[in-house]
């Protein structure tokens, strides 16, 4: 099967980065998603990764190696509204449609 | 912003009954899909539906669901026997170009009694 891990939860203070980790073992791989969901919403797509290397989007980044199986996602200047769930989801193959989901990780930001 | 839109937002139903949930996804999106997420676990892949025929489906999605595009704008997901481990949040989902940022809707919470 696929397997997505992710830190249940993490806390971090008002104004600093945090570093939210996401590891995969997949049959395949072609690409790797990061979503925000606030509780009781639908997640909203933050990024996408299908090559090494960092992407940078505004105050978020996410970092992708494909030959470690692992992605974070890099949150700044961390805001009270970036309190939220965050879903790592991989995509296993060309051409699929589906993404395999982690559990998410639980951010609290905290003044 | 275009939404994908989801009817109703909260559904009780009883054990055995077929429920059907409505979805408006983007109007110019081409892949529709649906996912579910049980209390406190990971959203979990059911359908992928494009050019008006299934293209994917999980395990999950067995002979209890079925999907259906009655109209040029509306996507509906049907249980035919609700059992109680389908009590879910259930979200709809569009793309235009596969499963690149999808935009899910707000989502259907279905509780089985």
């Amino acid at each position: 099967g696929q397997n997505i891990d992710q830190p249940t939860e993490m806390t971090a203070t008002e104004g600093a980065i945090v570093q939210i980790n996401c590891t995969y073992q997949t049959s395949g791989f072609n690409g790797l998603f990061w979503y925000q969901q606030h509780a009781g919403e639908a997640p909203t797509f933050l990024s996408y990764n299908v090559l090494d290397g960092l992407e940078e989007k505004g105050r978020f980044s996410s970092f992708l190696s494909r030959s470690k199986g692992y992605s974070y996602l890099l949150l700044k200047e961390l805001q009270m509204k970036d309190s939220a769930s965050y879903l790592c989801a991989v995509r296993d193959r060309d051409g699929a449609n589906n993404l395999f989901f982690g559990t998410g990780t639980r951010l609290t930001v905290i003044p | 912003e275009p939404e994908v839109t989801q009817t109703p937002s909260h559904q009780v139903t009883q054990m055995g009954q077929e429920v059907i949930l409505r979805c408006v996804p983007i109007s110019n999106h081409l892949y529709f899909y649906w996912y579910r997420q049980i209390l406190g676990q990971k959203v979990e892949f059911l359908v992928s539906f494009y050019n008006n025929e299934i293209s994917e489906k999980s395990e999950i999605f067995d002979d209890q669901f079925s999907v259906e595009r009655p109209d040029g704008s509306n996507f509906t997901l049907k249980i035919r026997s609700t059992k109680l481990e389908d009590s879910a949040m259930y979200f709809c989902a569009s793309s235009d170009i596969g499963p690149y940022g999808y935009t899910f809707g707000s989502g259907t919470r279905l509780t089985v009694v």
